[in-house]
């Protein structure tokens, strides 16, 4: 089966609203990376979160690695937010391969 | 900042003619890879390599070879193009420990073959 699950799939909020995206992983993982990608555009990686919580701005990303899950919160959302979410992993096999999820679809009304 | 860069940005090429595509890191990084991103798919790895000289096979290597001539440079090549390889390719260049395997990726190729 697949071994990384994003929910939601697609996800509209209004202006200011908060979000949370969660990936959740079928395998025991070395890492976990958030990416952020425009329509058209290239991944941007916003987190590299093995473990715990992290911060950046208006994001926070949880590893929880017993609970084989990660999220993404978005707080405060802005229009600019609006594009896909990407979260990837790295099994614990030691290939330094990145597993993707599908992906979550953000749009954010003004 | 991580630097990636992919060459060319756009490529349209014809069923049965060759297509290189190349890749350039700046950062130091032992590891590369090449995936391609398809709707309904997500990104799928098509090679990578672990150093200058080394080709590994990643998910979906069938119709693409790859060279690292150099710890800069990963180069994806089809020999013989075929409609079906039309997808946006994305280089990427990771660590190899220490305290990240981060992976950074380069802006994408657009390819059509017609």
């Amino acid at each position: 089966g697949q071994q990384v699950q994003q929910s939601p799939a697609s996800l509209v909020l209004q202006e200011g609203e908060n979000a949370e995206l969660q990936c959740n992983f079928s395998t025991s993982l070395n890492s976990m990376q958030w990416f952020y990608q425009r329509p058209g555009g290239s991944l941007v990686s916003l987190f590299y979160n093995p473990s715990g919580t992290k911060h950046s701005g208006r994001l926070t990303s949880t590893t929880v690695i017993k609970e084989r899950r990660s999220s993404l919160h978005i707080s405060s959302s802005q229009t600019t937010d609006s594009g896909t979410y990407l979260c990837a992993l790295e099994g614990a096999s030691g290939s330094w391969q990145l597993i993707f999820g599908s992906g979550t679809q953000l749009t954010v009304m003004p | 900042e991580a630097a990636v860069t992919q060459s060319p940005r756009n490529k349209v090429a014809v069923t049965g003619g060759k297509v290189t595509l190349s890749c350039n890191q700046t950062n130091n990084h032992n590891n590369m890879y090449w995936y391609r991103q398809d709707t309904g798919h997500g990104l799928r790895l098509i090679h990578y390599s672990y150093g200058a000289g080394s080709t590994e096979k990643g998910d979906i290597p069938d119709g693409y070879k790859a060279s690292r001539p150099s710890q800069e440079n990963f180069s994806l090549i089809l020999e013989l193009a075929t409609p079906s390889q039309t997808s946006v390719y994305f280089c990427a260049s990771g660590g190899t420990g220490g305290s990240s395997y981060e992976q950074y990726f380069g802006p994408g190729t657009r390819l059509t073959v017609l």
